[in-house]
């Protein structure tokens, strides 16, 4: 089993739709949770991170967690075709530095 | 900040020679990683320091591959003999010990024909 899995997809959808990407982790001692964006040729960009259960919003962007179901989400409001890029969950244990990452999810917004 | 710099950007070379990749950290940063990005395994942890002193190294794939870290603001990898298979991206990225988000370089382009 993997360690963090995502959906490669792609998952294609509308503009001005809500996305949604799951992740979910093997590792019952994770305690923090990122989600990074990644556009063909770039490097990977943090655009969230979450350390307790629930939700956390920022902007058109919110994550979810539920360490019970060793889950993590991103959603993204009113998607522009801007969005479009490959997104990378990642988690680590407290107090360790070292992140993994899933494959990570290619998302196409649909003009 | 300049963010966490990378050189160079593309390297292409042929198979049996030494490559070298290097890095500066965002200053104030003290953890620094080195992540390599394929299609086929996405982005695998190879190293990582904290204050300079490699952490792990569990993810570094062979002898062939080494990496130094001789002060805060420098750290380089280190492939000798390179083959074809280590063509990859090449990410380093640091962030505060203690603080898990990491901010990563523009990465380097390895092609190794």
């Amino acid at each position: 089993q993997k360690e963090v899995e995502q959906n490669s997809g792609p998952l294609s959808v509308p503009e001005g739709a809500i996305a949604s990407l799951n992740c979910t982790y093997s590792d019952r001692g994770s305690q923090s949770f990122f989600w990074y964006r990644q556009y063909s040729g770039k490097s990977p960009e943090l655009i969230m991170s979450i350390y307790s259960n629930g939700d956390k919003e920022d902007g058109r962007f919110t994550a979810q967690l539920n360490k019970a179901s060793q889950y993590v989400s991103l959603l993204i409001r009113d998607s522009q075709p801007s969005d479009s890029a490959t997104y990378l969950c990642a988690v680590a244990n407290f107090g360790n530095e070292k992140l993994t990452f899933g494959t990570g999810t290619r998302l196409t917004i649909i003009p | 900040d300049a963010g966490v710099i990378q050189s160079p950007r593309h390297e292409v070379t042929e198979m049996g020679q030494e490559v070298t990749l290097r890095c500066k950290p965002i200053s104030g940063h003290n953890s620094l990683f080195w992540y390599r990005q394929t299609m086929m395994r996405g982005l695998e942890l190879l190293i990582y320091f904290n204050n300079n002193v490699p952490i792990d190294d569990s993810g570094m794939p062979e002898d062939r591959f080494s990496a130094k870290m001789p002060n805060a603001s420098f750290s380089t990898l280190k492939i000798q003999p390179s083959e074809p298979r280590d063509s990859a991206v090449y990410f380093c990225a640091s962030s505060q010990i203690m603080n898990t988000e990491a901010f990563f370089g523009q990465g380097t382009r390895l092609t190794v024909v």
